[in-house]
């Protein structure tokens, strides 16, 4: 089953705008990571959290890890058209291998000029 | 730094054949490489973990005779897909990560497979 779920499944905005996509999981973990995603393209690694952390800047990126609600959520600011992407969060279950990644269904991001 | 590529970035089979796609650490040694499957507008789901010269682990429901998976060397790892059916059609991609550890895991630009 699918660790992590984003909210919401699609969001459309005016470029300028900020965009927020949030994420829940279920159990515990040792980092959270945002990646990004093209139609048709590979992914791109965006942000890690670690567990022990509470926010995260990058640029225009701005990443939140709430263990005790055990959500995230990944704040892009000043949007631009170029940001219209699919955006994952995935994470590293504590509990398993630390081996691998379980990838939430993502939040489709339009952003319209 | 740290770019995996796939080859190819597309193919289109006939129902019953066998297709392999390869991913390549491009410029960093890779012990372990992850094979994920994506459905059309959905997420990741990880098919199988292979470090280089043992026998690759696959996830829960993961047909392992269905989808072979070799990693022959620090830099290539395979995946076959056998007597591939319209099922199979998929986006796939491939991860590498030089210490096994999560937090360096580089994604491919993945392959897309039709079967008709």
């Amino acid at each position: 089953s699918q660790q992590g779920e984003e909210d919401p499944q699609a969001l459309s905005i005016q470029e300028g705008e900020n965009a927020t996509m949030n994420c829940s999981y279920k159990t515990s973990i040792n980092n959270l990571q945002w990646y990004r995603q093209n139609s048709g393209r590979g992914l791109v690694h965006l942000i890690l959290i670690r567990s022990n952390e509470r926010e995260k800047h990058s640029g225009r990126l701005r990443v939140t890890l709430d263990t005790s609600k055990k959500s995230s959520s990944l704040l892009i600011t000043a949007s631009r058209a170029a940001d219209t992407a699919s955006y994952f969060c995935a994470t590293d279950d504590s509990g398993g291998s630390n081996y691998k990644l379980t990838f939430g269904k993502g939040t489709l991001l339009t952003v319209n000029p | 730094g740290a770019v995996v590529s796939q080859h190819p970035s597309r193919v289109i089979c006939k129902s019953g054949t066998s297709v392999k796609i390869e991913c390549r650490s491009l410029d960093f040694q890779a012990t372990t490489m992850f094979w994920y499957r994506q459905f059309p507008k959905k997420s990741l789901m990880l098919m199988a973990t292979s470090n280089e010269g043992s026998k690759a682990t696959y996830e829960q429901g993961v047909e392992k005779d269905k989808f072979l998976i070799n990693h022959a060397s620090l830099t290539l790892s395979t995946l076959t897909v056998t007597s591939a059916h319209p099922e199979d059609s998929s986006f796939y991609i491939c991860s590498a990560s030089i210490s096994g550890r999560v937090d360096t895991q580089y994604f491919g630009p993945g392959t897309r497979l039709t079967v008709l």
